[in-house]
């Protein structure tokens, strides 16, 4: 099965830097990529998804970066600001989710 | 439209004693996803619906645990003889197809969950 690393666990950023949180996958068959975020005590939200055929989405200050050949992806969230503060799951996908073990993003005013 | 809901948000119950979780998808929306999220972990697969069907149940960790979704739309997560260990927030998805492209229409949708505690 699908196994999925997510690093760092914690993070914390001044606002206005950026925050890069990465993650490497075992099943090369993977082809969806997705990122959710959740706040404490509400439902995961997905805020953004890279499929297999691409390298790089952007989405204002979000982007996904894929690299397939070495099976590691990365969330880039650039200009942080306080409500970005939650706990951010990469996913990988062959027929279900299999999520990391998440990261808590602390923005510091 | 409305997204997805499940019912109860917090369910508290004693050792040995059995649980029924219910999950609304959005409307719509033929595959269901039932997963497990215990503190400070990611969601933990437990099985999926396509239509009626349960077209992966892999990922319950035992007998103890059923799901059926018989008019393809709502559905019930059972807990047989429940265990302390069982205590985790029990969290539903719903796309609008299944599939292993990760096409558009296979975006997954949450529920808030349902914060289950074996006391």
């Amino acid at each position: 099965g699908e196994n999925v690393e997510q690093h760092p666990s914690t993070l914390s950023v001044q606002e206005g830097d950026s925050a890069v949180i990465k993650c490497t996958y075992s099943d090369s068959a993977s082809n969806y990529f997705p990122w959710y975020k959740q706040e404490l005590g509400k439902r995961p939200q997905l805020i953004i998804d890279i499929r297999s055929n691409v390298g790089e989405k952007k989405d204002q200050r979000i982007a996904v970066t894929l690299n397939k050949t070495a099976k590691h992806f990365s969330l880039h969230i650039t200009e942080t600001q306080p409500e970005d503060s939650a706990v951010y799951f990469c996913a990988a996908r062959w027929g279900q989710l299999t999520f990391g073990s998440g990261t808590q993003l602390t923005v510091l005013p | 439209g409305a997204g997805v809901s499940q019912t109860p948000s917090n369910k508290v119950t004693e050792k040995g004693k059995y649980v029924e979780l219910r999950c609304d998808p959005i409307s719509g929306h033929t595959a269901l996803y039932w997963y497990r999220q215990s503190l400070g972990q990611g969601p933990e697969f437990l099985i999926y619906f396509q239509g009626t069907g349960a077209a992966d149940d892999s990922g319950l960790p035992n007998d103890r645990f059923f799901a059926v979704r018989p008019e393809g739309s709502v559905s019930t997560l059972k807990i047989q003889r429940t265990e302390r260990g069982d205590s985790a927030v029990y969290l539903c998805a719903s796309s609008y197809t299944a599939g292993t492209s990760g096409g558009l229409r296979e975006t997954q949708y949450f529920g808030p969950g349902t914060r289950l505690l074996v006391l």
